[in-house]
């Protein structure tokens, strides 16, 4: 079984730039999170999915990021524009639903913002 | 708001011994989950062993086990036989029953030394 899959798995920008990444997660799951993990830290949750329902967007800085899962199974978290600030690796993880414990994580997109 | 503590930055162990890597957690709830995830330097994070609070017995796992302690709310991992392949950051990670964001704590660098 394919795990959760993230792409790019690098990516370097110039501030103010726009950035994307996308995750798929594993099939089936319904709950789908993205974390962000600053060097040397834990990740922290950005936003938590429930099929295409955000329930937990509270730590996402909403000036600058949107994500969205349109159909309740891949996701695309975007930053418009970037800021220095934001370099740091951006994790997905899926769980099969908000009732299941384990969340399974992806390899992580690394940000680098010049 | 839950917090998780992870008191040693770093530490090492020689090929085929004993270690055990320490977390502390703050909490009211009573009904919980903890995780101790693994994340090797390619940084594809990876669930090593999970705790229900409600149980008593502590979770094995092959080489790694738990000693839960909820009273002194302290979830340590123990790595046995260690071996190359465990040098890692590991995180120890709490999760409420219904509210499903992990919270990490800061993690530990094991290097397995040969």
């Amino acid at each position: 079984e394919a795990g959760v899959v993230q792409s790019p798995r690098y990516k370097i920008i110039e501030k103010k730039q726009p950035v994307a990444f996308w995750c798929n997660p594993i099939s089936g799951h319904n709950t789908l999170y993205w974390y962000l993990q600053n060097l040397g830290q834990g990740p922290e949750l950005l936003i938590r999915y429930e099929n295409e329902e955000a329930v937990d967007d509270s730590q996402l800085p909403k000036d600058r990021f949107s994500a969205e899962r349109l159909k309740g199974v891949d996701s695309t978290l975007k930053i418009q524009p970037a800021e220095l600030g934001d370099s740091a690796v951006y994790l997905c993880a899926s769980s099969l639903s908000s009732s299941q414990e384990t969340q399974y994580f992806g390899p992580g997109t690394r940000l680098l913002v010049l | 708001a839950q917090t998780v503590t992870q008191s040693q930055p770093e530490m090492s162990v020689q090929e085929a011994e004993t270690v055990t890597l320490s977390c502390t957690y703050d909490t009211s709830e009573n009904n919980y989950y903890l995780f101790w995830y693994k994340q090797p330097p390619s940084r594809q994070m990876i669930l090593v062993i999970r705790q229900e609070a409600y149980k008593q017995q502590n979770a094995t796992e092959n080489r790694f086990s738990v000693n839960f302690q909820k009273a002194a709310k302290s979830f340590s991992l123990k790595i046995s036989d260690s071996q190359l392949g465990d040098t890692a950051m590991y995180f120890c990670a709490f999760m409420r029953s219904y509210g499903n964001k992990l919270v990490f704590g800061a993690g530990t660098i094991l290097r397995v030394k040969s």
